[in-house]
């Protein structure tokens, strides 16, 4: 069983439109969980973490954690052509982080 | 704040050679560094956790013998692959923390990554 688990992709959004991104866990002992975004042939850079239940908002992205679900979801407002990548889930375990095999999210202008 | 660089970004060698890469973290010391491998189309795979001045600490099927780390000071960590084979090439991929495992923000600062190819 995958520790990590993410929503298959691709995912096309049409620009402005809203994507949803959703992520699951194996281990209830996770700490907090990360959202990054990688571009083809670059590292991940981070988008933004989270450690407790509800949502947490920066700019156009919003993480929500529910950990009574083992769920993590990744919501990005009024998409934009420059948000095409690869979103990958992270979650830390100690001083590990397990990554999703990643979704990519292309946006259509 | 918080910039880790890798060098070098790209290396061809031939097989049975060995290639170092290196990690720096340049504006902060790093209390640990991590190693990670992504192939194409896959996600980032842990390698190995390495702290300044002790052992690295391999994941389960890493071979240590044939990638070897030395964590030499808080802002450098090397990463060496011993007789590399066309298997081994791979996008390698470092991180650095100043945090500590229990911090609820606790960050990775990656590095932009190092591209090898063995022919």
């Amino acid at each position: 069983q995958k520790e990590v688990e993410q929503n298959s992709g691709p995912l096309s959004v049409p620009e402005g439109a809203i994507a949803s991104l959703n992520c699951t866990y194996s281990d209830r002992g996770s700490q907090s969980f990360f959202w990054y975004r990688q571009y083809s042939g670059k590292s991940p850079e981070l988008i933004m973490f989270i450690y407790s239940n509800g949502d947490k908002e920066d700019g156009r992205f919003t993480a929500q954690l529910n950990k009574a679900s083992q769920y993590v979801s990744l919501l990005i407002r009024d998409s934009q052509p420059s948000d095409s990548a690869t979103y990958l889930c992270a979650v830390n375990n100690d001083y590990k982080l397990s990554f999703g095999a990643g979704t990519t999210v292309t946006v259509r202008a | 704040g918080a910039v880790v660089s890798q060098h070098p970004s790209w290396v061809i060698c031939k097989s049975g050679t060995s290639v170092k890469i290196e990690c720096r973290s340049l504006d902060f010391q790093a209390t640990t560094m991590f190693w990670y491998r992504q192939f194409p189309k896959q996600s980032l795979m842990l390698m190995a956790t390495s702290n300044e001045g002790s052992k690295a600490t391999y994941e389960q099927g890493v071979e240590k013998d044939k990638f070897l780390i030395n964590h030499a000071s808080l802002t450098l960590s090397t990463l060496t692959v011993t007789s590399a084979h066309p298997e081994d090439s791979s996008f390698y991929i470092c991180s650095a923390t100043l945090g500590l495992a229990g911090d609820p923000g606790y960050e990775q600062y990656f590095g932009p990554g190092t591209r090898l190819t063995v022919t």
